[in-house]
């Protein structure tokens, strides 16, 4: 299982720490990644992080706005949003991937989500 | 960047019918192709990967097939729980994972 929490109403230019807890499986055996979905439309990866977190990528979209991590020891996944923008309003999902690494795998587990809305 | 596009982006069908969307990508892919399955109020779940992989737990009339940018994921008889909008998802410019824009399935 995974729970999101953090999500919130912030006005534009403001910052947001999204979690994630990770529950039921071994946290440090897979990489991680956030992605997100303007309700009703599709879905767009944000960022990625490896088990180690010795791998990590962004989306353009949010290079050098956002930074992720993750804590083993805690099972938990962080998302560091800053310089928010109205665009950056969406339903962030906590996602575990099917490989301990950032290379070609399918996005194997979905958390809930937790809305994030970008306004003044 | 690679680009997938999905066709129908909706399409209505009836209990028992067979149903195809396809999944094309901007440049070949291999078989780093995945396919989920989103219901209204829910997040996505794995239904197909590597292209033609069944996921564990995921009923046999979902089929997926195709390989290079030309890809189908095949549902034999639908059910009424198929309805759903699926999304085709590219692993092979991982970490960068891009998705189709989704197809709305309605039972009619």
């Amino acid at each position: 299982q995974l729970v999101e929490s953090g999500g919130g109403l912030v006005q534009p230019g403001r910052s947001l720490r999204l979690s994630c807890a990770a529950f039921g499986f071994n946290f440090e055996d897979f990489a991680m990644y956030w992605v997100r979905q303007v309700p009703g439309k599709g879905l767009e990866w944000v960022s990625g992080i490896s088990w180690d977190s010795g791998n990590i990528a962004y989306a353009d979209s949010v290079k050098g706005r956002f930074t992720i991590s993750r804590d083993n020891a805690k099972k938990s996944l962080y998302l560091q949003m800053n310089s928010l923008r109205p665009e950056d309003t969406a339903l962030y999902y906590c996602v575990r991937y099917s490989s301990s690494e950032l290379i070609p795998s399918p996005f194997e587990f979905w958390g809930q989500g937790t809305l994030v809305t970008v306004s003044a | 960047d690679l680009q997938m596009t999905q066709s129908p982006s909706s399409l209505s069908a009836s209990v028992g019918d067979r149903v195809s969307i396809t999944c094309r990508a901007s440049q070949t892919i291999g078989s780093f192709l995945n396919w989920y399955q989103q219901k209204p109020g829910k997040a996505p779940q794995l239904l197909i990967f590597a292209a033609s992989r069944l996921y564990s737990g995921v009923p046999s009339r979902f089929r997926g097939s195709g390989s290079g940018t030309y890809f189908t994921l095949t549902i034999s008889s639908l059910q009424p729980e198929d309805s759903a909008t699926y999304f085709c998802q590219q692993s092979y410019s991982a970490p960068e994972n891009t998705f189709g824009q989704g197809t709305r399935l309605e039972i009619k």
